[in-house]
């Protein structure tokens, strides 16, 4: 199963709006709603942003969006901040019953 | 206040075994599929396998099918992960993670161990 793809970098100024792709196949994003994003800065765990495409989990903020479209999905980040700046990861089911992730996204807020 | 905290890691020789563990607290860990994923040094999250609330299901990445097995013990509360046959492609922090009930993302992470692979 190979990695999905996404940018290895991304970059926007403070209250800027950025967005991150996340493209895959027919075997993963394209056949199911179960693409979930992650925020993770160096040396520490993961942490949830958006799950199942575009579900929110209470502890994030508004400004953070997700969406699909064929095989790729997209995090959205509005009014970008300095604390946004981090590492994101995308991953989704595949139709092998297995989980992959993207290769992730270092995004520099400028 | 959920908690999910690994244990087992260490150094091992190339073809070694060893068993992570993750202990669960504060939630009912039974009603909850779980995670194993693993990130190498300064390089991405990979996924490396799932186990259901009661474990009758599981799956594994390509890459550690055959070699590695997931399982718990709801009434201990534990996750763990054997892993036989270790390579040294293996070396890295492995995390287990909570999934929500009922949906496809993980809330809850454990802190990691790591494991490095060398002679």
């Amino acid at each position: 199963q190979s990695a999905l793809t996404q940018p290895a970098s991304v970059s926007g100024s403070p209250g800027q709006s950025i967005t991150i792709s996340c493209t895959g196949t027919n075997s993963d994003i394209g056949n199911y709603n179960f693409v979930s994003w992650y925020q993770q800065h160096p040396g520490k765990a993961p942490k949830l942003m958006i799950f199942d495409v575009s579900n929110r989990p209470s502890w994030v903020s508004h400004r953070f969006s997700g969406s699909k479209s064929g095989n790729t999905a997209s995090l959205t980040i509005s009014g970008l901040q300095a604390e946004d700046e981090s590492n994101y990861y995308c991953i989704s089911y595949t139709t092998s019953s297995t989980w992959v992730f993207g290769g992730g996204t270092k995004l520099t807020v400028l | 206040e959920v908690r999910l905290v690994e244990s087992g890691g260490g150094l091992v020789q190339p073809g070694g075994s060893l068993r992570l563990s993750c202990a669960a607290s504060g939630f009912t860990f039974s009603s909850h599929w779980m995670h194993w994923v693993r990130q190498a040094p300064a390089k991405g999250l990979v996924w490396v396998s799932r186990i259901s609330d009661d474990g009758s299901n599981t799956n594994y990445a390509d890459s550690v099918k055959g070699r590695f097995t997931i399982s718990r013990d709801n009434a201990k509360n534990s996750l763990y992960l054997h892993m036989n046959s270790l390579r040294a492609e293996d070396t890295a922090v492995y995390y287990c993670a909570r999934i929500i009930v009922g949906a496809t993302g993980v809330d809850y992470w454990g802190q990691g161990t790591l494991v490095t692979v060398s002679s």
